[in-house]
């Protein structure tokens, strides 16, 4: 079945430091991939998306590049901000049968920390 | 607002209760999801709708739970007999079903934490 693979976190950075946070998938379709966040306190927000090969999702500083040949999205910020702390989900919708539900499929979240 | 809202956002209740939660999603959405996330986990689905009909039902949906969205709007989830291992955060989305990423929009949550 579909899966979503991050890296474990936290992840504890300085500010205006970079970040990668690294996500692979196995899917048996052609998903889309996502990345949704959530602050403390809050519900899950999409960051970004990519629909097919070679798409770069971008939004708020934060890009990832849907990577076919390699299952990967991983999602990079060339500067954070101690108000990007949060928790970082990426997810797969792949489309199933002749009902194409589209539910999500999560990774476990990698939780990011960025110190002033 | 015209966001996706659940209530209530907390419920604490005894095992072996029933408990009812409620969705209410974005107006023009014709599909709802359910998910459920524990602690350190990412969302898991539960099941969703297209309109009224439940076209869909994960293995972790036991036959405790059941869902409903009677007029296409809103929808609810009820626990049965409740149980300790039922405690979660409950999370509801919503979307389109057209476009190329269905992009789904979610809730609060309810969060769940049966004694």
């Amino acid at each position: 079945g579909d899966s979503v693979t991050q890296m474990e976190g936290p992840v504890t950075l300085s500010e205006e430091a970079f970040l990668t946070i690294n996500c692979t998938y196995t899917a048996t379709g052609y998903p889309s991939l996502f990345w949704y966040v959530q602050y403390p306190g809050e519900g899950l927000q999409l960051l970004l998306k990519a629909t097919k090969a070679d798409d770069k999702g971008s939004n708020k500083g934060f890009e990832a590049t849907y990577r076919k040949e390699t299952t990967s999205f991983h999602l990079e910020k060339g500067s954070v901000q101690v108000s990007d702390s949060a928790v970082y989900f990426c997810a797969l919708s792949d489309q199933k049968g002749d009902t194409g539900r589209r539910a999500l499929t999560f990774g476990s979240g990698t939780r990011l920390q960025v110190q002033p | 607002d015209t966001g996706v809202s659940q209530n209530p956002r907390h419920k604490i209740t005894k095992r072996g209760q029933n408990v009812t939660f409620r969705c209410d999603p974005i107006s023009e959405h014709n599909r709802l999801y359910w998910y459920r996330q524990t602690l350190g986990q990412g969302p898991e689905f539960l099941t969703y709708f297209q309109n009224e009909a439940q076209l869909e039902k994960s293995r972790l949906l036991s036959d405790r739970f059941s869902a409903e969205r009677p007029k296409g709007s809103f929808s609810t989830l009820e626990i049965q007999r409740t149980e300790q291992g039922d405690s979660a955060m409950y999370l509801c989305a919503s979307s389109l079903s057209r476009g190329l990423t269905y992009e789904q929009y979610f809730g609060p949550g309810t969060r769940l934490t049966v004694t």
